[in-house]
């Protein structure tokens, strides 16, 4: 199974500043996305990134504010724009390598706290 | 809209209990559906799937039903210990969202010795 690295694993800054997430997957795989946990509640899908084009975002998340980019099948990163106090959550990277039945695999997510 | 709908009380249990742990869903019609555990400060991690033409599915201590009738699943671990203790996540293929998967809250599991 897929295993993935994401830096940094938390990060304190102060509000109007922008993170950028890194993850990192040991084999290539098809599918990444990237989510959001707030404390007490479900994952939320932000965005699928898309090798060599542009992540297909859900609804209420937009490029400006959370861009994504995705040079290759191991690689992606999240960015975390203009940040504000409301931003203050974990952000989780995942993969999935193959058919559209295999489970998710996760880093252990980014604790962001905006200030 | 779809949901997915998990125990919002933790879950206390004894060790050496079984723990049944709920998940229902309504608006969805999956093909399949997955359970994860989900430890504090880590990423979740996959436990089972059930697809929609299997009643019940088995792993060591686990056991996981899928009645697509009722819209539920349940999922049991057997003479439960104290390092059971964790969040259990349901999970639902995101018809909208490609390959993705849609998640319910979790159940807090804790088991005391």
């Amino acid at each position: 199974s897929a295993v993935i690295s994401q830096k940094p694993s938390r990060d304190i800054c102060q509000r109007g500043t922008s993170l950028t997430i890194q993850c990192q997957v040991d084999s290539q795989v098809t599918m990444m996305f990237w989510y959001r946990q707030q404390p007490g509640q479900s994952l939320t899908l932000i965005a699928t990134a898309n090798q060599g084009s542009e992540a297909t975002y859900e609804s209420g998340f937009v490029i400006d504010k959370f861009p994504i980019s995705r040079p290759n099948l191991t690689f992606s990163t999240l960015t975390v724009s203009n940040m504000s106090p409301e931003d203050s959550s974990i952000y989780l990277c995942s993969a999935r390598g193959g058919a559209d039945n295999s489970p998710l695999h996760f880093g252990n997510g980014t604790r962001l706290t905006v200030t | 809209s779809q949901k997915i709908e998990q125990n919002s009380e933790a879950l206390n249990i004894q060790e050496g209990k079984t723990a049944t742990l709920t998940c229902n869903y309504t608006n969805y019609s999956p093909a399949y559906l997955q359970w994860y555990r989900q430890d504090p400060g880590r990423g979740p991690v996959f436990l089972l799937l059930i697809r929609e033409n299997e009643k019940e599915k088995r792993k060591e201590r686990l056991k996981v039903t899928f009645d697509t009738t009722l819209k539920q699943s349940l999922f049991h671990i057997t003479a439960s210990q104290p390092a059971d203790s964790a969040t259990y996540l349901c999970a639902l293929d995101d018809s909208n969202s490609g390959y993705a998967l849609n998640f319910g809250k979790g159940t807090s599991l804790l088991v005391t010795p």
